[in-house]
């Protein structure tokens, strides 16, 4: 079973809805969770990133949120558009490793697709 | 424009032949690593470097060689050990390896067996 589990694999919504994705993960302790952004063929680009002490952060129209609590993350999108169409992927970073300061687990990410 | 460049877009490789993904950043960045991503799952770390002339084994390194003489450079070789080669590979960089450093991707390579 993965670490990181991602909610719905994929997702269509139209134009200007909104939608909200959803990350549980297993990975304990951790020190912080990430959203990325990728679009078919592109490398991952960043939204946000969140640490074990903060509960919500924003980046324009996607808004983040994290119960460290219930190990559960979501990821609103407002107002969405036909860019936004991508995969979302939650990222969850762990703070010691045997090798290297921190290792990251990635979820397989959930597919977003924005039609008019 | 700075960032990550990643070539070729599109590699084919015949078998039992030996493979090699260029990643270039001109970020100033230490840290460099590769990732491998197959449809339906996440990425997976196959090889990282903390700095110049070292690099450390990820979770599935084997099939796979690089080398890190240059601090812009990380290039990643496929070789014939590996038996599934055909994947979507990422670099990545960042300023070191610290917990809360950021990620920045290439624009990746996809990987196809002949």
């Amino acid at each position: 079973k993965n670490q990181v589990e991602q909610s719905p694999q994929s997702l269509i919504i139209l134009e200007g809805k909104n939608c909200t994705l959803q990350c549980n993960y297993t990975v304990s302790p951790f020190s912080n969770l990430r959203w990325y952004k990728q679009d078919t063929g592109r490398g991952p680009v960043s939204l946000t990133i969140m640490t074990f002490s903060e509960n919500t952060k924003s980046n324009g129209r996607y808004t983040a949120t994290l119960d460290a609590d219930t190990k559960q993350s979501s990821l609103h999108i407002t107002a969405s558009q036909l860019s936004d169409s991508a995969s979302y992927i939650c990222v969850v970073s762990a703070p010691f490793s045997m090798k290297y300061g921190n290792k990251l687990v990635f979820g397989a990410g959930t597919i977003l697709r924005v039609k008019s | 424009d700075g960032g990550i460049t990643q070539s070729p877009k599109y590699l084919f490789r015949k078998e039992g032949q030996n493979v090699t993904l260029s990643c270039e950043q001109n970020l100033n960045h230490d840290a460099m690593y590769w990732y491998r991503q197959d449809p339906g799952q996440g990425l997976r770390l196959i090889y990282y470097s903390q700095i110049v002339n070292d690099f450390q084994k990820g979770d599935i390194a084997e099939g796979y060689s690089v080398s890190r003489e240059k601090k812009e450079s990380f290039p990643l070789t496929v070789t014939s050990a590996q038996k599934n080669p055909t994947a979507f590979y990422l670099c990545a960089s960042s300023r070191q390896t610290g917990v809360n450093e950021k990620l920045f991707f290439g624009s990746g390579t996809q990987l196809s067996v002949l």
